[in-house]
């Protein structure tokens, strides 16, 4: 079947601009997580939703990181006013339920700030 | 919240078997130990997870001592396809939260011809 999809793979935007990720997690995962990857890094827990509320948001650096998942399905990472320090691959993981013993994680989005 | 603590880097040949040590020292008594395997340009992948003792999959073994304050993942006759890197992750499945999320820096495994 069909893994986790992220779009798009790559990204590369301008200091200031306003960029949206997407996730597209396995049918049926009730859990997602996204994630931020630095090179050479492990990757650093950003939000975590169980269907459509944000469990726990506390790994987000600041506000102007926001994440949505309004159906319980598709969910996008928003970045306002990005900053080069944002540059990072973001991870998008998905699980079947709300206990994280397996999480199926999806090729991540390259982001470029210039 | 359970820091984990492992090498950065190991070498193995062809064939072998590699074993990779977690320390995880203040492990809670409801955290499992959870590993990943990340291979460049792509999102980790589950190996294993574990409570104690020892469990086996096709891919991996991992041994959990008594005391459970550390782990090892045990990747028997290793493949030049199994350079990675290599997490190991601790906490509560039950919590669901940060803590149990928290990748680390891992072990970046080189398997050498």
């Amino acid at each position: 079947g069909a893994g986790v999809s992220q779009t798009p793979s790559n990204k590369v935007t301008e200091k200031g601009k306003y960029v949206e990720l997407r996730c597209d997690p396995i049918s049926g995962h009730t859990a997602l997580y996204w994630y931020r990857q630095s090179l050479g890094q492990g990757p650093e827990f950003l939000i975590y939703f169980q269907g459509t509320g944000a469990a726990d948001d506390s790994g987000l650096p600041n506000d102007r990181f926001f994440a949505v998942r309004p159906e319980g399905s598709v969910s996008t990472l928003k970045i306002q006013r990005t900053e080069r320090g944002d540059s990072a691959v973001y991870l998008c993981a998905s699980s079947l339920n709300d206990r994280a013993n397996e999480q199926f994680f999806g090729p991540g989005t390259r982001l470029t700030v210039l | 919240l359970a820091k984990t603590t492992q090498p950065i880097s190991m070498d193995s040949y062809e064939g072998q078997e590699v074993n990779i040590t977690c320390s995880h020292n203040n492990i809670a008594t409801n955290d499992y130990i959870t590993w990943y395997q990340q291979f460049p340009s792509q999102g980790p992948r589950f190996i294993i997870q574990g409570y104690k003792t020892k469990v086996t999959n096709e891919v991996a073994s991992l041994f959990i001592p008594a005391d459970r304050k550390s782990s090892t993942l045990s990747l028997p006759r290793v493949s030049l396809s199994d350079t990675a890197v290599y997490y190991c992750l601790v906490g509560d499945p039950l919590e669901n939260a940060g803590n149990m999320l928290t990748f680390g820096g891992g072990t970046r495994l080189m398997v050498k011809p």
